[in-house]
């Protein structure tokens, strides 16, 4: 009963360097979205997918690329980190746009010195 | 565009009180409206979702009230017990997106 897993849970990368963060749920959920959070602020979506093969961007997807080769996985991507992108990212999916609720993961805490 | 405030931003009640939640947006073309709750360090949990056609959804000592027209949304909790303390966040969807307010942090006093 895992639900949506997020790995890593922490990571701290210099600036220029490069990272995945990977989403994985077991929920057969068709829809899948990468928030990030920061402080006083509301989620924000960065990019997110209707189903396999398909991404879209989101309202802040600059510097940032996504993947959704297979269903059950999404993979946020960051070419050169920047000191803005310091933030925690959150994965979360929905089965169908159904009016059910979103399954979120744990998030990940990245900060870029 | 749509746009999601809360108000107020931190709340401090004591325990045993009853107390309410806003949350107002800006378009009133919305799919649904969501209300979640989030522990420090964790992810966020859904509390209750208000269909676009409904005015309200109970869960509990928990209650969300939906009033498209005038672009408000408010949590009602009864009986507030310490373990309510957390962020509360509201969202609407809208064209395949969440839009998310900054949230109310929520302090319980025993």
């Amino acid at each position: 009963n895992a639900g949506v897993t997020q790995t890593p849970k922490f990571r701290v990368l210099k600036t220029g360097q490069s990272m995945t963060l990977l989403c994985a749920q077991d929920m057969n959920h068709e829809y899948m979205y990468w928030y990030r959070q920061d402080p006083g602020m509301g989620l924000r979506l960065i990019h997110y997918s209707v189903g396999e093969g398909t991404t879209a961007k989101g309202e802040v997807p600059d510097g940032y690329n996504v993947s959704r080769l297979k269903k059950q996985n999404f993979l946020l991507g960051l070419e050169s980190a920047a000191p803005s992108q310091t933030s925690v990212y959150f994965c979360a999916s929905i089965g169908q746009r159904d009016n059910s609720p979103l399954h979120f993961g744990n998030g990940t805490r990245l900060t870029v010195t | 565009k749509q746009e999601v405030t809360q108000i107020p931003a931190a709340l401090s009640v004591p325990e045993g009180e009853n107390l309410v939640l806003n949350c107002s947006f800006t378009d009133s073309a919305i799919y649904n409206l969501q209300w979640f709750r989030q522990d420090p360090g964790k992810g966020l949990t859904s509390l209750l979702l208000i269909q676009s056609s409904q005015r309200e959804q109970t869960s509990g000592r928990l209650n969300a009230s939906l009033d498209k027209s005038s672009g408000r949304s408010t949590l009602y909790i009864a009986a507030s017990q310490p373990g309510d303390s957390a962020t509360y966040l509201c969202a609407v969807d809208s064209n395949y997106q969440l839009i998310w307010g900054a949230g109310t942090k929520l302090i319980i006093k025993p």
